[in-house]
């Protein structure tokens, strides 16, 4: 059975790092693209970006470029969303999701992990 | 980037009759790579439709998708109670994804 299980929600202040990851089983992880999705409260799915874990090879969509870094280590089929100095408006839930190889569609979807930015 | 605009933002129907969800596609789209999605509260979004028109595995009958070029089609041809959710279409095109806004289903 495809898993995407990812940690668990977070609490954060303004200006800190954080980590996120996202781990698959089930399947050839490197095998497959992760991507990463936002949901600000209330709102729609964003694409963030996206990761080959075989080469390491990371896509961002411009709205995401330079505000986040997408990783992951294949020695334990995990992928990473990481933030070196948070805001208030990161606060969202962040999904990761596999990429079906030909249509390119997201068809696994980790449940999701909550990033709230307080101060 | 290819923008996608789903019609209407809420639909309120009752249980038993048919929606039918729109999603424009700011330029073509290649129809393998269209995909529509369902996300109930507090849940994940869950892959309905993939290729326009292809369900995905475990999907009933009733949700069916068409469409071609800019112009694509979600329809529900009747609503059972656990249907009542956000639709999302999503597309891919030069190395980037993009959804649309989302429809909300809501009980009339």
């Amino acid at each position: 059975e495809v898993q995407l299980v990812q940690s668990g929600a977070e609490v954060k202040k303004p200006g800190e790092s954080l980590k996120i990851s996202c781990k698959g089983s089930g399947y050839s992880f490197t095998s497959y693209w992760i991507g990463w999705v936002r949901q600000m409260p209330g709102k729609g799915l964003e694409w963030m970006g996206i990761i080959y874990p075989g080469d390491s090879d990371t896509r961002y969509s411009p709205s995401f470029q330079g505000q986040v870094t997408i990783s992951a280590d294949k020695s334990i089929s995990t992928a990473y969303l990481q933030w070196s100095s948070l805001k208030a408006s990161d606060t969202a839930m962040y999904y990761c999701a596999r990429l079906e190889t030909f249509e390119y569609y997201f068809d696994y979807w980790g449940q999701g992990t909550l990033v709230t930015v307080s101060s | 980037e290819i923008v996608l605009t789903q019609s209407p933002g809420t639909l309120s129907l009752s249980p038993g009759e048919r929606a039918t969800l729109s999603c424009r596609a700011s330029q073509s789209v290649s129809s393998s790579y269209l995909a529509w999605y369902q996300q109930k509260p507090g849940q994940a979004p869950r892959l309905l439709i993939y290729g326009a028109s292809s369900r995905a595995t475990g999907i009933p009958d009733r949700f069916s998708g068409s469409g071609s070029g800019t112009d694509f089609t979600l329809t529900i041809s009747r609503l059972e109670p656990e249907d009542f959710a956000v639709y999302y279409c999503q597309q891919y095109g030069s190395s980037s994804w993009t959804f649309g806004q989302g429809t909300k289903v809501e009980i009339k």
